[in-house]
């Protein structure tokens, strides 16, 4: 069974310029959640893809926008970049919002410094 | 507004000793409270996880103790050895059906001493 993977795994950018961040869910996974990992704080919710449709989203502008594909790998899209989007960016994968289940598995992050 | 607040935000702890970190969470929507393992570098790891229909959930050395009434939960690492040094996560999500997106306390850093 593969787990999650994330590409690339580091990124530099400057600000204003745009990114693109990919995931691939763990095998039999239809639901990816991507998170924003500020340097010393805990994850936070970005948005959520099921089906290909967005499916809940947190606190974050339109700038940041995704896609899921029909094998359930994702992409976040971050535009206009600034300062403050330097974080980890991890994506997670479950069964959850069509599975009935509860339990989210992480990838391990594609780290993004914006200069 | 932080939902869900974890504490302390630093610990150490002895080998052998028992490790112990709280969070209080504020949304009675909450309906699952796991905990997530991060090493540095690395994305988080789930660890242990509890539904509000129990009070307690043990597995091997790792044991959330719940508290519905309280809207606190809290992680013990038994006999707590030098590989657990790593930051530890609280977090909780609703139902399911209304989308499982995570929401994280601060995190508290475990340092276990030889």
């Amino acid at each position: 069974e593969t787990g999650v993977t994330q590409s690339p795994t580091h990124l530099i950018k400057t600000r204003g310029q745009q990114v693109t961040l990919r995931c691939s869910s763990q095998s039999g996974h239809n639901t990816v959640s991507w998170y924003q990992q500020a340097l010393g704080q805990g994850p936070q919710f970005i948005f959520q893809y099921y089906r290909e449709e967005e499916n809940g989203r947190g606190n974050f502008p339109p700038r940041f926008s995704g896609l899921q594909f029909p094998n359930y790998s994702s992409e976040l899209n971050v535009n206009a970049l600034e300062l403050d989007d330097s974080a980890l960016y991890l994506c997670a994968s479950s069964t959850g919002a069509g599975g009935g289940s509860y339990e989210q598995y992480f990838g391990p992050g594609t780290r993004l410094t914006v200069t | 507004q932080q939902q869900v607040k974890q504490s302390p935000q630093s610990l150490i702890v002895q080998k052998g000793g028992i490790s112990i970190i709280n969070c209080a969470y504020e949304n009675t929507a909450f309906d699952y409270f796991p905990w997530y393992q991060q090493f540095p570098g690395k994305g988080p790891a789930l660890l242990i996880a509890i539904r509000p229909d129990v009070s307690e959930k043990k597995e091997g050395r790792f044991t959330i103790s719940f508290n519905k009434s309280a809207k606190q939960f809290s992680l013990h690492i038994m006999d707590s050895q030098p590989g657990d040094s790593a930051t530890y996560f609280c977090a909780a999500s609703p139902p399911w059906y209304a989308g499982n997106m995570l929401t994280f306390g601060g995190g508290t850093r475990l340092m276990v001493k030889p």
